[in-house]
């Protein structure tokens, strides 16, 4: 597609519940990233994929937290028994590869605004 | 811990107006400093990447500047126009990896 595009745009979700967000990452880019982003705070690294392997998953704050990446495009991000504190906008972006500026250059998705109540 | 912090957290400037951003870090090893405007409700957008050699680079009515020895980046913004009003975020790689450093971001609303 012609960017990073990410869903649902809105998820609100009863604590407990289980959720999953989506990334379709822009075509051709082989590294993919999570970030969560809460009011007011710079955005926080949650894991890292290059192609369908995820080399670091140490920023994923808890193991409810995890994601998966197939045939080296969407990845899903996974949130198990949802907390308040869960409540955040997630964001995806791409790159093409993360060894020299350019291909360092990342594409960011809208984000999943998600509210745990 | 690598930290990268902005100021001033928001701004309020009235259209046609220019204004600069601060962004002062500690991440080391430094490989290069990025401003990404965000919008509400969307996505960061890349304005400028630079490498420790770049003092300055532009794109369009935005000038980032940086000091590689002191550790300050500004991102100036000339003649402002209301659809610069967003969030912009200073980022900060150390290279080869992937866990950038984040800025909170300066929120700035231009006013007609």
């Amino acid at each position: 597609g012609a960017g990073v595009s990410q869903s649902p745009s809105n998820k609100v979700t009863e604590k407990g519940k289980d959720v999953e967000l989506r990334c379709d990452p822009i075509s051709g880019h082989t590294a993919l990233y999570w970030y969560r982003q809460r009011l007011g705070q710079g955005l926080e690294f949650l894991i890292y994929f290059q192609g369908n392997s995820a080399p670091d998953k140490s920023g994923l704050p808890s193991d409810r937290f995890s994601a998966e990446r197939t045939g080296e495009s969407v990845s899903t991000l996974t949130i198990q028994r949802t907390q308040q504190e869960d409540s955040a906008v997630y964001l995806c972006a791409s790159s093409l590869v993360n060894r020299d500026l350019e291909g360092e250059k990342l594409f960011f998705g809208s984000g999943t605004q998600l509210s745990v109540l | 811990k690598n930290q990268v912090e902005q100021s001033p957290q928001s701004l309020i400037i009235l259209e046609g107006k220019n204004c600069t951003l601060q962004c002062n870090y500690t991440v080391s090893p430094f490989s290069n400093l990025r401003w990404y405007k965000q919008d509400t409700g969307r996505g960061p957008v890349s304005l400028t990447i630079m490498t420790f050699s770049e003092n300055t680079k532009s794109n369009g009515r935005y000038t980032a500047t940086l000091d590689a020895d002191t550790k300050q980046s500004s991102l100036h913004i000339t003649a402002s126009q209301l659809s610069d009003s967003a969030s912009y975020i200073c980022v900060v790689s150390s290279g080869g990896d992937y866990k950038l450093s984040f800025g909170a971001g300066t929120t700035v609303t231009v006013r007609a």
